[in-house]
């Protein structure tokens, strides 16, 4: 099993349609977790991130952490083409390391 | 004020050859890691550099060494080239201890035929 899974999509919806990513992961040391957005033949860029467990909201993203189901989402309200990109969740223990765990990533495009 | 910078942006070698990343993290940070992102994959990570010491090391072989050097910038080397060994090469730079805090260059795509 790997330690972080992500559904690759890929994911289409129309401009100003409510999108919904989802990562579940096996590790329980987890305690940090991030979304990262990835633009083609870009790096990755840090969109959200929580400490545990809660929601956190920025503009039109919102993260989630659900440590007892081992479940992360992020959502974005009224989506826009400019939010065509890949998206990745990625986890870290911090404590006992400081690397970064990805999920594969999924593939997003919204149509205008 | 300038991100992290990766040179080259494209890189296409041969089966047993040698090469060489390198990487200039933001201003004011002090770390560097190394990630593998293979195509349709996440990144994974192969190793962190702080004060010019190897800090931490992923699941990669010896083949893949690094270095740091006083001005913070790291060179990430890879010897004996494999043909799974393809894939965009991102360096992210951070202050140490902030997981947060990570900034990625947008790569190197290194192509081994």
């Amino acid at each position: 099993q790997k330690e972080v899974e992500q559904d690759p999509g890929p994911l289409s919806v129309p401009e100003g349609a409510i999108v919904s990513l989802n990562c579940t992961y096996s590790n329980s040391a987890f305690q940090y977790f991030m979304w990262y957005r990835q633009y083609s033949r870009k790096g990755p860029e840090l969109l959200m991130y929580t400490y545990s467990s809660g929601n956190k909201e920025d503009g039109r993203f919102t993260a989630q952490v659900d440590k007892s189901s081992k479940y992360i989402s992020l959502f974005i309200r009224d989506s826009q083409p400019s939010d065509s990109a890949t998206y990745l969740c990625a986890m870290s223990d911090f404590g006992g390391s400081e690397k970064l765990v990805f999920g594969k990533g999924t593939k997003l495009t919204v149509n205008p | 004020d300038a991100g992290v910078t990766q040179s080259p942006t494209h890189l296409i070698k041969t089966r047993g050859q040698q090469v060489t990343l390198r990487c200039s993290p933001k201003s004011g940070h002090d770390t560097v890691s190394w990630y593998q992102q293979a195509l349709g994959q996440g990144p994974q990570f192969i190793f962190q550099y702080y004060e010019e010491e190897e800090r931490q090391r992923g699941n990669f072989p010896d083949r893949f060494s690094g270095h740091q050097f006083p001005n913070y910038s790291s060179e990430l080397n890879v010897n004996a080239l494999l043909l799974g060994d393809s894939a965009l090469y991102l360096c992210a730079s951070s202050l140490v201890d902030r997981v947060y805090g990570y900034t990625f260059g947008s790569g190197t795509r290194l192509t081994v035929v």
